[in-house]
């Protein structure tokens, strides 16, 4: 079956750095993503990674290694408005988004 | 650029009574769109896909007869819930992908649901 995993809540403080990791099992893989989702909201863009390695995007990185099925979201210089839900998000073989089950991040000052 | 809206964002209705909820790409076409239900504290949970024209791909256990999808043009998906009862209550939101690039979606702001 197709799993994606990932922790259910991490604690960080405000101004710190903050990796956030999932593993994926699906079948095929056509990227990765991951979204931002306050509560109450609907799920915002942060990362898209295809290709092995970082992409960074100001505050934000993401990093991919598809031999190992690992990804992570680095957030860097916290801010209490990073509070939030992160999903990781699979693209399978057929273009369906696999969903892990989010991550909640709380911030403290 | 883009967007997508949805309509209502929020609906209280009264158990055995439909809603349509309206899902609108704004500055761009999407021939698929997607409708996702989400619980407090879970995450999103594909219901079907929906393809410009033809009809919707519906997730395992999702019936269709209670959750009717049309795609009627490139630019709206509406999904109705007929005879809603109040396990029904939840946030509903939409997705539209671009035919392009990395097929990312783009979400809609939700509808929240509740059925008394």
């Amino acid at each position: 079956g197709q799993n994606i995993d990932q922790p259910t809540e991490m604690t960080a403080t405000e101004g710190a750095i903050v990796q956030i990791n999932c593993t994926y099992q699906t079948s095929g893989f056509n990227g990765l993503f991951w979204y931002q989702q306050h509560a109450g909201e609907a799920p915002t863009f942060l990362s898209y990674n295809v290709l092995d390695g970082l992409e960074e995007k100001g505050r934000f990185s993401s990093f991919l290694s598809r031999s190992k099925g690992y990804s992570y979201l680095l957030l860097k210089e916290l801010q209490m408005k990073d509070s939030a839900s992160y999903l990781c998000a699979v693209m399978d073989s057929n273009y369906q988004l696999i969903w892990g089950a989010g991550t909640k991040l709380i911030i403290k000052p | 650029g883009a967007v997508v809206s949805q309509h209502p964002s929020r609906v209280i209705c009264k158990s055995g009574t439909s809603v349509k909820i309206e899902c609108r790409s704004l500055d761009f076409q999407a021939t698929t769109m997607f409708w996702y239900r989400q619980f407090p504290k879970q995450s999103l949970m594909l219901m079907a896909t929906s393809n410009e024209g033809s009809k919707a791909t519906y997730e395992q256990g999702v019936e269709k007869d209670k959750f009717l999808i049309n795609h009627a043009s490139l630019t709206l998906s509406t999904l109705t819930v007929t005879s809603a009862h109040p396990e029904d209550s939840s946030f509903y939101i939409c997705s539209a992908r671009l035919a392009r690039g990395n097929n990312e979606q783009f979400f809609g702001p939700g509808t929240r649901l509740t059925v008394l």
